[in-house]
């Protein structure tokens, strides 16, 4: 069974102070390793798609990394505005549906 | 990023009362899914739908929840007979335009709530 699991649970950075967010994944296969931004209430918002180790994808103050174990999400100098909940997912090779398997995500807050 | 509509926003029910939810794919995709997440846990998989036929569904995909496509672009998850338990949030979610068919766009989301 498809696995992810996200650390830490919660992370409280000042502005400008960065970090990184983990996510480690158990799969038969990787097809992809998806991560999304949630703000509360709200549907998760999709940021990148990373296929094979090594990879790596960039977006304004984000950075996601992948290994054949695990995937980090690098914030640089955060500001307030990405106080979010980031979530991490898996799509196994294969599946028959496509299915996304999510780990129970980071609460990030960033204090100014 | 390509955008999913979703209708109510929110609805409350009363326990056994039948409920359906609707969803506006990206337009032209013959794949959808359906997930869920209860207050304060994990975004679950519930059902992936291709070409008007159920391809995978989950545990909690039981016997009271069905999926349709009624019409052309809108596709509905029905829920037969609530139970306080089926409160949470419900997305739907469609593949994006292009090359990249691995990853799901998100609608905003139904919050269900069972009295």
């Amino acid at each position: 069974e498809d696995q992810v699991t996200q650390s830490p649970e919660a992370l409280r950075l000042q502005e400008g102070e960065s970090s990184s967010l983990n996510c480690s994944y158990t799969v038969s296969g990787l097809r992809g390793l998806f991560w999304y931004r949630q703000d509360p209430g709200k549907g998760p918002e999709f940021l990148f798609t990373l296929y094979s180790a090594g990879e790596e994808k960039e977006k304004e103050r984000l950075k996601a990394t992948l290994t054949k174990k695990e995937s980090f999400l690098h914030i640089t100098a955060p500001k307030p505005e990405d106080s979010a909940t980031y979530l991490c997912a898996v799509q196994a090779a294969g599946a028959a549906g496509n299915k996304l398997t999510f780990g129970g995500g980071t609460r990030v807050l960033v204090k100014p | 990023e390509p955008e999913v509509t979703q209708t109510p926003s929110h609805q409350v029910t009363q326990m056994g009362q039948e409920v359906i939810l609707r969803c506006v794919p990206i337009s032209n995709h013959l794949y959808f899914y359906w997930y869920r997440q209860i207050l304060g846990q994990k975004v679950e998989f519930l059902v992936s739908f291709y070409n008007n036929e159920i391809s995978e569904k989950s545990e909690i995909f039981d016997d009271q929840f069905s999926v349709e496509r009624p019409d052309g672009s809108n596709f509905t998850l029905k829920i037969r007979s609530t139970k306080l338990e089926d409160s949470a949030m419900y997305f739907c979610a469609s593949p994006g335009t292009g090359a990249v068919q691995e990853t799901q766009y998100f609608g905003p989301g139904t919050r269900l709530l069972v009295l």
